[in-house]
């Protein structure tokens, strides 16, 4: 199936740094990106999605500002956490999906610790 | 917009028992439902997935079906075993051509013991 990678698998960082996560479509063009989040035991919550080439759409209660989301190629996607507070510490992932196939590919996920 | 709900919880089942999880979902435009595997701090596996013109799907020890009128899937794993202990989700999206959002359940925690 195809891959999707994701780095880096694990952040420490103090309060008050920026964090940026990259996710890559190794052998195919992903048209859509999707962030999810994902606390301890429980489901994962969308955060954003975006199309190559144009703005996020960002979920309700996710704020825009703070989840900076650039999807500039049909194979990258980023996703930076600006001044991270001890409670953006989660677990970050990114599923792909190119526009003919419903399914979603997913990356390897972000364990991000804000300190 | 869409809601999942998943049941049970958590599930224990003995060695080579059935498992059944259930989810319903709320929009009637979903027409895709995966199901997905999840170890800890490991990435979502897809292990099944079924669309609304299927009532059901099976590989091997995994069947899914699927009520249109009552919206709601099932999970079915036969024979388990310890390495079926995970975590699986159930999802429902609309399949459009500018999108699929995912609607992911709360979650199943399965525990085959031995």
């Amino acid at each position: 199936g195809a891959v999707v990678s994701q780095h880096p698998s694990r952040v420490i960082c103090k309060s008050g740094t920026s964090v940026k996560i990259e996710c890559r479509s190794l052998d195919f063009q992903a048209t859509t990106m999707f962030w999810y989040r994902q606390f301890p035991k429980q489901s994962l919550m969308l955060m954003a999605t975006s199309n190559e080439g144009s703005k996020a759409t960002y979920e309700q209660g996710v704020e825009k500002d703070k989840f900076l989301i650039n999807h500039a190629s049909l194979t990258l996607s980023t996703l930076t956490v600006t001044s991270a507070h001890p409670e953006d510490s989660s677990f970050y992932i990114c599923s792909a999906r190119v526009r003919t196939m419903e399914k979603l590919f997913f990356g390897s996920g972000t364990q991000l610790s804000v300190l | 917009g869409e809601n999942v709900e998943q049941h049970p919880s958590t599930l224990s089942v003995q060695e080579g028992d059935s498992a059944v999880i259930k989810c319903t979902y709320s929009d009637s435009a979903s027409n895709y439902f995966p199901w997905y595997k999840q170890e800890l701090g490991k990435r979502p596996q897809l292990i099944i997935d079924i669309r609304s013109n299927v009532g059901e799907k099976k590989d091997q020890r995994i069947a899914v079906t699927l009520n249109k009128t009552a919206k709601h899937f099932s999970l079915h794993i036969t024979e388990t075993q310890p390495e079926d202990s995970a975590v699986y989700f159930c999802a429902a999206s609309e399949i459009t051509g500018g999108g699929n959002k995912l609607t992911f359940g709360t979650g199943t925690q399965l525990k085959v013991e031995l």
